[in-house]
């Protein structure tokens, strides 16, 4: 099993819809939590913190539920500009960023 | 502030020969820096942790005699791909933080295409 589980998609959505990804964890121990996006061939690039109450940022919902070790991100009124992949990434107990594999976001006008 | 570099963006060399790829962080003092690669479609996987003046930790299944790292200041890692083969082909990325458990700032990585 893998360290940080996504849904690759691509997923496909009109633009102004709401979009949500999860990603699970199967780290209890694991300490911190984050989403990234990464634009094709350019390095990831930090989005959002997670924190355990949840937390907004703009358009942007990030959710954690450490019971279930699964982290969430939800996207209201989608851009074209927010096509990217969405990664999802957990700091261990080592200070080491797990990173999972992406998910493919891909808004149409 | 935090902005980190990283030289060549992309390099295209044949098989046999070594590459060597610079990862600066520009506005801080960077006391460990994080050496990443990315197969398409993957993600990013850590490949060594190297603590500026010590010898770098190689993460499970990844050469040490094949990807010599090297950080000798505060502000430069580099890794160099020694005797390149085409299954080397990849994104390299690096990143960098001020300390362990820190924010790690991120260069735009080197893609690096062996023939």
């Amino acid at each position: 099993r893998k360290e940080v589980e996504q849904d690759p998609g691509p997923f496909n959505v009109p633009e102004g819809a709401t979009v949500a990804f999860n990603c699970t964890y199967s780290n209890s121990a694991s300490q911190s939590f984050f989403w990234y996006r990464q634009d094709c061939r350019k390095e990831p690039k930090l989005l959002m913190s997670v924190y355990s109450s949840g937390n907004e940022d703009g358009r942007f919902t990030a959710q954690l539920n450490r019971a279930s070790q699964y982290i969430s991100l939800l996207i209201r009124d989608s851009k074209l500009s927010d096509s990217a992949t969405y990664l999802c990434v957990v700091l261990d107990s080592n200070y080491q960023l797990i990173w999972g594999a992406g998910t493919k976001l891909i808004i149409k006008p | 502030g935090a902005v980190v570099s990283q030289h060549p963006s992309w390099v295209i060399c044949k098989s046999g020969t070594s590459v060597k790829i610079e990862c600066r962080s520009l506005d801080f003092q960077a006391t460990t820096m994080f050496w990443y690669r990315q197969f398409p479609k993957q993600s990013l996987m850590l490949m060594a942790t190297s603590n500026e003046g010590s010898k770098a930790t190689y993460e499970q299944g990844v050469e040490k005699d094949k990807f010599l790292i090297n950080h000798a200041s505060l502000t430069l890692s580099t890794l160099t791909v020694t005797s390149a083969h085409p299954e080397d082909s990849s994104f390299y990325i690096c990143s960098a933080s001020m300390g362990p458990g820190d924010t790690q700032y991120f260069g735009p990585g080197t893609r690096l295409t062996v023939l």
